[in-house]
C-alpha cells in the first residue's frame, strides 16, 4: 500500500529524443507526487510536482502526465540534453499532516550526446 | 543562505562503533527528516520531525536515535555501528504550506557518505 514502483531502473537517450519514466503506487490517499533530480555526488532537489486534480503539469521540458484512475504518474524529458543526466526520482506523499515522501527506487538517465 | 548542512561529509567506521551526524538548516523550516540512499533502493526514511522536541519513526529506524533540540538542528545516532549501516544519509527540511498547496518541498542537503568495516 505505502510502496511507490517506478521504472525503468535505468534509460539510455539520444540527445534530442525523449525520456520517458514511469511511476504507479497504490495508497489512494496520497495527494501529492513530486519528481526529483539528483546528480552524482549532490543531494536530490526538486524538479517538478503535481496534485492529482490535474492530468497534467508542464515546465520548460519537463512534464508530469498523472492518471488518477489507473495510480499511475509519468515525467516526460523532452527534447532530452547531456546536462539532464542524472538519476530521477519520483515520490509521493499525503500534503498535510507529517508530509513524508514514499521514494521510487530511481532511474539513472544518460543522454548522449 | 545555505540551506540544508551536513557534518561530516564522509566517515569510516568499524562494526560496533557509535557516530552522530548533524544536519543544520537556516530555512527556519519546521520538519526535518533522515533518508538512507542505498543502489536500487531508493531513498528510505529513517526518522523525522515535525518540530523542535519532537522525533518519529520512518521505514528504517532500527538501528538509528535521532534528536531535535533546536529547530534548526536534527541530529542522527548510531550507537553500534554495522555493516549493513554502510550507506548515503541525506537530511531534508522543508515547510508545510497550507492545504491545497504544492509548498511542501523538501530541501536536501550534499549527503554523508558512510563506510562502515
Amino acid at each position: 500500500q505505502q510502496q511507490v514502483k517506478q521504472s525503468p531502473q535505468s534509460l539510455i537517450v539520444q540527445k534530442g529524443g525523449i525520456s520517458i519514466i514511469n511511476c504507479a503506487y497504490e495508497n489512494t490517499a496520497f495527494d501529492y507526487f513530486p519528481w526529483y533530480q539528483q546528480f552524482p555526488g549532490k543531494g536530490p532537489a526538486l524538479l517538478i510536482a503535481i496534485r492529482p486534480d490535474v492530468s497534467e503539469k508542464k515546465e520548460g521540458r519537463f512534464t508530469i502526465s498523472f492518471n488518477k484512475s489507473a495510480k499511475q504518474f509519468s515525467l516526460h524529458i523532452m527534447d532530452s540534453q547531456p546536462g539532464d543526466s542524472a538519476t530521477y526520482f519520483c515520490a509521493a506523499s499525503i500534503a498535510s499532516g507529517t508530509y513524508k515522501y514514499i521514494f521510487g527506487t530511481g532511474t539513472r538517465l544518460k543522454v548522449l550526446a | 543562505n545555505a540551506g540544508v548542512t551536513q557534518t561530516p561529509k564522509f566517515r569510516v567506521l568499524k562494526t560496533g562503533q557509535s557516530m552522530t551526524l548533524l544536519c543544520a538548516q537556516d530555512m527556519n523550516h519546521e520538519y526535518m527528516y533522515w533518508y538512507r540512499q542505498d543502489p536500487g533502493m531508493g531513498l528510505r526514511l529513517i526518522h523525522y520531525s515535525v518540530g523542535e522536541g519532537t522525533t518519529a519513526k520512518g521505514e528504517v529506524p532500527d538501528g538509528y536515535n535521532v534528536s531535535r533540540l533546536k529547530k534548526q538542528n536534527f541530529l542522527l545516532g548510531l550507537e553500534s555501528a554495522a555493516p549493513s549501516q554502510t550507506s548515503v544519509y541525506f537530511c531534508a527540511s522543508s515547510y508545510p504550506g497550507p492545504g491545497g498547496s504544492l509548498r511542501n518541498e523538501q530541501f536536501f542537503g550534499p549527503g554523508t557518505r558512510l563506510t562502515v568495516l
